[in-house]
């Protein structure tokens, strides 16, 4: 146990479907990552939130849209996704102030794309 | 951020040490070495970071070499439970959010 929970921890949908995925932590840490997880390559960040605002956006295709309502939740609300978007997105969190950040890490949400 | 590179795979066998090496010929004077590793169906945690010393902690030891361009993550008796995927990722102190994780290697322990 992390700290760190998401829901659900398994979603399938088809290409016209919208879902949402959820993050929260209990860590009391003020910044907050998803990341995708496809087989056969490496972890990829989405998204960066710092103190609730987006610092980081890799060219993510605008299908998968953000939302960090305060520091403690964040979302990824899926739209019209491609089987390709099929991965596990991982969230993660961190604290800011400290030189480390080391990032604590979610238990991830398997997505598979219909 | 530098790249760091690792072997794709291992193999230990149970209560033996395992040593994992991490190449990382072009780092700078001000990447520190973290080791993050991810269980089978779990998201990555933290394992250990370093800059110059030798680090050890309660779940791990880290041996940097002298000119930095290398180093080894040490698991002293590998269990069971340490089969994962390690990843070692070179980060600045204070210069941003990104951890960049690279293929990493995976960890097979025998019984």
């Amino acid at each position: 146990e992390t700290g760190v929970t998401q829901t659900p921890r398994h979603l399938v949908m088809g290409m016209t479907n919208k879902k949402s995925l959820k993050c929260e932590q209990h860590l009391g840490h003020n910044a907050m990552y998803w990341y995708k997880q496809s087989a056969k390559k490496p972890l990829e960040l989405m998204f960066v939130y710092s103190l609730e605002e987006r610092v980081e956006n890799n060219s993510v295709p605008s299908r998968f849209s953000p939302e960090c309502p305060n520091s403690s939740h964040l979302f990824l609300h899926l739209h019209t996704l491609q089987p390709e978007d099929s991965a596990l997105y991982l969230c993660a969190s961190s604290q800011e102030e400290t030189g480390l950040r080391e990032q604590f890490f979610g238990p991830g949400t398997r997505l598979t794309v219909l | 951020d530098a790249k760091t590179t690792q072997p794709n795979s291992m193999e230990s066998n149970e209560e033996e040490p395992v040593h994992l090496p991490c190449n990382h010929s072009t780092i700078s004077g001000t990447d520190y070495i973290h080791w993050y590793r991810q269980l089978p169906s779990q998201g990555p945690e933290y394992v250990i970071h370093g800059l110059t010393s030798n680090v050890n902690n309660r779940m791990a030891s880290l041996a940097i070499a002298e000119d930095r361009k290398s180093s080894t993550l040490i698991l002293h008796r590998a269990t069971l439970r340490d089969a994962a995927v390690y990843y070692c990722i070179l980060r600045k102190y204070n210069a941003g959010n990104m951890l960049t994780f690279g293929g990493g290697t995976r960890l097979m322990v025998k019984p």
